[in-house]
């Protein structure tokens, strides 16, 4: 069946401009991840939709990041005003259980 | 504090078995990880042991878990240069609504033919 999937798959933007990242997770998973990859971070959660339940927003580094999940379906990251130390990857994950399964990952470039 | 750690670099020869470990602090963790991920790929769940078991086998996978020393490895039998890739460490912490993944820093397997 189809897996997670993520789009853009690259996106080059200048520093200041607000970007945003979509998500479609595995159909009937009720839980969302975003988690963030970095060469001087390594591999950080970001966010974590459950259900109708209020998200997990406990690794966001900024203000400038919010999520959003419509539907319990489709999740939307949104960065404003992008910063040079943005620049990663942008993993998202969904889950049934315990098994989590990740997408290919947005490559995001601030110049 | 919720951390994991694994050594960086770890390089075997074609046929060899490889062990790579993991530590990890969270005592409360209830599920714990190994992902792969190859050069500019997501990452791939290759497998997953419940905290109160100490030991799961998968074909070619063996994962081996020391609750006591929180000590975690995976072993691969007969490593072939496919396995070549950084394999990721994560244990599931928080609360039965709240299951993120803390992932170690990733250990390069280098398999030499």
């Amino acid at each position: 069946g189809a897996g997670v999937s993520q789009s853009p798959s690259n996106k080059v933007t200048e520093k200041g401009k607000d970007v945003e990242l979509r998500c479609d997770p595995i159909s009937g998973h009720t839980a969302l991840y975003w988690y963030r990859q970095s060469l001087g971070q390594g591999l950080e959660f970001l966010i974590y939709f459950q259900g109708n339940s209020a998200p997990d927003k406990s690794g966001l580094p900024s203000d400038r990041f919010s999520a959003e999940r419509t539907g319990g379906s489709v999740s939307t990251l949104t960065i404003q005003r992008t910063q040079q130390e943005d620049s990663a990857v942008y993993l998202c994950a969904s889950s049934i259980r315990y098994e989590q399964y990740f997408g290919p990952g947005t490559r995001l470039t601030v110049t | 504090g919720e951390d994991v750690e694994q050594s960086l670099f770890l390089s075997v020869r074609e046929g060899d078995s490889s062990v790579i470990n993991c530590t990890y602090t969270d005592s409360s963790s209830t599920y714990l990880y190994w992902y792969k991920q190859e050069p500019g790929a997501g990452l791939q769940l290759l497998t997953y042991i419940f905290s109160n078991m100490d030991m799961k086998q998968d074909q070619r996978l063996t994962v081996l878990l020391n609750k006591k020393d929180k000590h975690l490895s995976l072993r691969i039998a007969d490593t072939q240069t496919g396995d070549s890739a950084i394999y990721f460490c994560a244990e599931r912490v928080g609360s039965s609504n709240t299951g993120k993944l803390i992932f170690g820093q990733g250990t390069t397997l280098q398999v030499k033919p």
